[in-house]
């Protein structure tokens, strides 16, 4: 069974740093894209970032671009978002998910449980 | 990168048959066979009903269907239960290689 959790979410003031986790099972892990989507209290879901399966190609959203960092270790089967210069627009649940492919952004299942960023003062 | 277009809401009685509609340009919908959709129940992770336009994946009941003309994509969910009352995203591989969401359509079950 394919499984996927997410870790390191929590309070973080305006300004401030976060890393998010995501650790992955029960499936070739090197073998696919692996991707963080958000979603804001109340609103819709939002592409962050993803990651081709060697990591040697990332992507970003115009919104997080210049300040989050995508990577990717296929030895410990783990995927993390480091997130700086936080502001409120931020906040958020984070969804980790797995691709369809190894190199394109098509499609995302399963996702994790998703965990909470809150960017606040 | 702007959003697809979905209707806010959609609703049906049970049994009937619902399309949500999800538009977007040349430059996603209309570029590519990658649309996919979510459903996302209150509290609950997104789940893919439907991707690269009109493929099930295994376990996904038939009743959900997807299909695609020109930048418009649509998902239709016959025989209405009240357990398919959620919240449904569409979603397109874009030109720039990046994923575009929809704002999201509310299915309601009367």
């Amino acid at each position: 069974e394919v499984q996927l959790l997410e870790s390191g979410g929590g309070l973080v003031q305006p300004g401030g740093s976060l890393r998010l986790s995501c650790a992955a099972s029960g499936f070739t892990f090197n073998g696919y894209v692996m991707t963080w989507v958000r979603q804001a209290p109340g609103k819709g879901l939002e592409w962050v970032s993803s990651i081709t399966h060697t990591g040697t190609s990332t992507y970003y959203a115009d919104s997080v671009k210049g300040r989050f960092i995508i990577s990717r270790d296929n030895s410990e089967n783990t995927m993390s978002l480091q997130m700086n210069s936080l502001t409120v627009e931020d906040t958020a649940v984070y969804y980790c998910a797995k691709g369809g492919s190894s190199y394109l952004i098509n499609w995302f299942d399963p996702w994790g449980q998703g965990i909470l960023v809150t960017v606040s003062s | 990168q702007s959003a697809l277009t979905q209707p806010a809401s959609v609703s049906g009685s049970p049994g009937q048959s619902i399309t949500v509609s999800c538009t977007g340009t040349s430059s996603d919908v209309g570029a590519y066979n990658y649309v996919s959709w979510y459903q996302q129940h209150p509290g609950k992770a997104p789940k893919l009903m439907i991707f690269d336009v009109n493929n099930r994946p295994s376990g996904v009941s038939n009743r959900f269907s997807g299909s695609k003309s020109g930048n418009t994509a649509s998902l239709t969910i016959s025989g209405l239960q009240p357990e398919d009352e959620a919240d449904y995203y569409c979603s397109s591989h874009t030109r720039s290689a990046t994923v575009v969401f929809g704002a999201g359509t509310k299915v309601t079950v009367l």
